[in-house]
């Protein structure tokens, strides 16, 4: 079976710090990972995944996550958070051949104070 | 181009009424999903549809609820008769091709409270 782990509810940072939202997976095969962001009163939006190739994926409004796979890792960085990237962070992991079930983590709510 | 839209945002019932979600997905996306997510807890996959067929319907709950997308597109959600235990947001999601690498779209979710 698969499944995500997010081992932090929470995180906190300070505006211009650097940022880390973990989340490990396991799964019998090879994962295709993704990251989701939700906003307060918003849909969940898609940031990045990971599929093949470069281990450091690079997405939207400056985020990147790097799959480890020897970790089973794919933690979720930006190099200076923002005020306006507080919310809540969703990791999920599909693998092929099980195709209609992405499995979700718990979710990390960040906050980033000034 | 506009995205997943859901309706109602909110939506406050009592226990064995019943409630009906709906969900627009892209145009043009073929694949439909529904999920929940409850008590703050991990968001669960319930089913996709592929236009108007039900691809994979094994994350449904039970029997009480029941999902249709007639004509391939818009999809209902409805929970006949609701429990205390339905409560959570649903979410809907579309994606053109339906592959294991292909990215889902989300809409802003349903909030559903049974009392």
């Amino acid at each position: 079976a698969q499944s995500v782990a997010q081992p932090e509810d929470q995180v906190n940072v300070a505006e211009g710090n650097p940022l880390t939202v973990k989340c490990t997976y396991s799964v019998s095969g090879n994962p295709y990972l993704f990251w989701y962001v939700q906003y307060p009163n918003r849909g969940l939006q898609f940031l990045l995944k990971y599929i093949t190739g470069d281990n450091l994926v690079k997405g939207s409004y400056g985020f990147e996550a790097e799959f480890n796979k020897s970790q089973t890792s794919f933690h979720l960085k930006k190099p200076s958070a923002l005020v306006s990237d507080s919310a809540l962070y969703f990791c999920a992991v599909r693998v092929l051949g099980n195709n209609n079930d992405m499995r979700f983590g718990a979710g990390t709510r960040l906050t980033v104070k000034p | 181009e506009a995205g997943v839209t859901q309706f109602p945002s909110h939506s406050v019932i009592e226990k064995g009424q019943t409630v009906t979600l709906r969900c627009d997905p892209i145009s043009g996306h073929d694949n439909l999903y529904w999920y929940r997510r409850v008590m703050g807890k991990e968001i669960k996959f319930l089913l996709h549809f592929v236009k108007e067929s039900k691809q994979d319907e094994s994350g449904m709950p039970n029997n009480r609820f029941l999902a249709e997308r007639t004509g391939g597109t818009y999809s209902t959600l409805k929970v006949q008769p609701a429990e205390l235990e339905d409560s959570g947001v649903y979410f809907c999601a579309s994606s053109p091709l339906g592959g294991v690498t292909d990215t889902q779209y989300f809409g802003p979710g349903t909030r559903l409270t049974v009392l």
